[in-house]
């Protein structure tokens, strides 16, 4: 079955510092790949995504993702975490499919 | 360009009734899925309508049901609700994810059940 791990449910860096979130999907064909960001009762809000065309993406907020087909990663990061980017973050996969298959989500706290 | 809206933001239903969701798509999009995110998880895919029918289904129950309107709007049903459908209910609008387009969210309605 296809599937979207994401290592660490808590991440923690001081502001400034590199945000690292990690991402490994599971399929046989490499899917359509996404990263959104959810605040606190809010929706999800897409950062970026990968269709193929490149495999770095540059998303908003300063944001990118690289997709590493030998790895099977779609690791989320960013050089400097700012405090407003303390939010939770979720993969998700969508394998030529009418659905997406979301990560447990990453939360990630900015320490001042 | 109004994004998904999504009504109510919030409600508390008692177990053993029923409630309706609501959903309007992102201007153009014809696509509405369908989320359920318990709390501390990924969204889980219930359902997804286009051109007003169920395309496709994810794992829950029959007594989640929805439909979608010719104004691409859409409602989400559950009846008999029991404490664990507990959950930020998510709409999703999109074109056609096949083709790698991304979702648009809402930002949720958060149903309590007591």
């Amino acid at each position: 079955a296809q599937s979207v791990t994401q290592l660490g449910s808590h991440v923690s860096v001081s502001e400034g510092a590199l945000v690292l979130l990690r991402c490994n999907y599971s399929s046989s064909v490499p899917p359509y790949l996404f990263w959104y960001v959810q605040y606190p009762n809010q929706g999800l809000q897409l950062l970026l995504k990968y269709t193929s065309a490149a495999t770095l993406v540059k998303g908003i907020n300063g944001f990118e993702a690289e997709f590493k087909k030998s790895e099977t990663s779609f690791h989320l990061t960013k050089p400097s975490a700012h405090m407003s980017d303390a939010a939770e973050y979720f993969c998700a996969a969508s394998p030529g499919t009418y659905k997406y298959i979301f990560g447990t989500g990453t939360r990630l706290k900015v320490l001042a | 360009d109004a994004g998904v809206t999504q009504s109510p933001t919030h409600l508390i239903k008692t177990r053993g009734q029923q409630v309706t969701l609501r959903c309007s798509p992102k201007s153009g999009h014809d696509t509405v899925s369908w989320y359920q995110q318990a709390l501390g998880q990924g969204p889980q895919f219930i359902f997804q309508y286009y051109e007003e029918e169920e395309r496709q289904r994810g794992n829950f129950p029959d007594r989640f049901s929805g439909h979608q309107f010719p104004n691409y709007s859409s409602e989400l049903n559950v009846n008999a609700l029991l404490l664990g459908d507990s959950a930020l209910y998510l709409c999703a609008s999109s074109l056609d994810l096949r083709q790698g387009d991304g979702y648009t969210f809402g930002s949720g309605t958060r149903l309590t059940v007591v």
